[in-house]
C-alpha cells in the first residue's frame, strides 16, 4: 500500500510569486485535505477536496486555492505569496470527505517565502 | 470558534516516568477527538482517536485517553514513558456537523531522557 507523498520537499520562494504544491493520495482514498503549519503551530486546516470538488474551507484567503484530479491527486496553489506563507505544507488523504475516517498524513513540502 | 488548548509546550521526563498531556477543547456539540504523534523525521500519524461510546479509549504504543465532556477535556496518558516516545504530539478535535476539519492544538514537545 502506498502512503501519501508530497513533492516537492523544499522549495524557496521571493513574494509576490506563485507556488503549486503537489500531493498524491494514499491508494483507495479519494479525499485530500490540506493544512499549513506554522514553525511552533499545530496544523491549520485550508481545505479539503472530496472526489475532485471542494468540500470545505477553514479561514484562508482566496488566494489559496486547490484542484483534485480524477486520480485523486491534489494541487495547492498559492499567489501573491506573503512571508507569512512560510511554513510546512501538509496534506492528508481518507475516504469519503468525513474526519471520523483516519486522515494519513504525508510528509510535507517545507516552503520559505524570502 | 472552535479551539483547542495543549497546556504543556514542552515536557522533559525520565525514562519510566509517567506521563499526562492536556488537552481542552471549546465546541458545545457532538465531537471527534484524535491525538496524532510525530516522531522526528516521520509523518503525523494517528495515536488513537474517540468518536463514542467508552471514554476510555486505547491507542497504539501504550498510549490511552480519557473523554470528559463535562470538562471538555482529552488528555492522553501512558503509564510507563520510554525514550522512544519522544515525539511532538498534536490533540485535534472535529466538529461532528462539520464533517470535515480537523482543528489542532498547538502541541506537546515530549523529551524523555535516559
Amino acid at each position: 500500500e502506498t502512503g501519501v507523498t508530497q513533492s516537492p520537499t523544499h522549495l524557496i520562494k521571493t513574494r509576490g510569486q506563485q507556488v503549486t504544491l503537489r500531493c498524491s493520495s494514499q491508494s483507495g482514498h479519494n479525499t485530500v485535505s490540506w493544512y499549513q503549519q506554522a514553525l511552533g503551530q499545530g496544523p491549520q486546516f485550508i481545505f479539503q477536496y472530496y472526489r475532485e470538488e471542494e468540500n470545505g474551507r477553514g479561514n484562508f484567503p482566496p488566494r489559496f486555492s486547490g484542484l483534485q484530479f480524477p486520480n485523486y491527486s491534489s494541487e495547492l496553489n498559492v499567489n501573491a505569496l506573503e512571508l507569512d506563507d512560510s511554513a510546512l505544507y501538509l496534506c492528508a488523504s481518507s475516504l469519503d470527505g468525513w474526519a471520523n475516517n483516519e486522515q494519513f498524513f504525508g510528509p510535507g513540502t517545507r516552503l520559505t517565502v524570502l | 470558534a472552535q479551539s483547542v488548548s495543549q497546556h504543556n509546550h514542552h515536557v522533559i521526563l525520565s525514562e519510566a516516568a509517567s506521563l499526562e498531556l492536556g488537552c481542552n477543547y471549546s465546541y458545545g456539540g457532538t465531537v471527534n477527538l484524535f491525538w496524532y504523534v510525530q516522531y522526528p523525521g516521520q509523518h503525523l500519524q494517528l495515536l488513537l482517536k474517540y468518536f463514542s461510546g467508552d471514554p476510555l479509549v486505547k491507542g497504539i504504543k501504550g498510549f490511552e485517553a480519557e473523554f470528559i465532556k463535562s470538562k471538555f477535556s482529552f488528555n492522553l496518558r501512558k503509564p510507563s514513558v520510554q525514550w522512544s516516545d519522544t515525539a511532538e504530539y498534536f490533540c485535534a478535535v472535529n466538529a461532528g456537523d462539520s464533517g470535515y476539519a480537523l482543528n489542532f492544538g498547538k502541541g506537546t514537545s515530549l523529551l524523555v531522557t535516559p
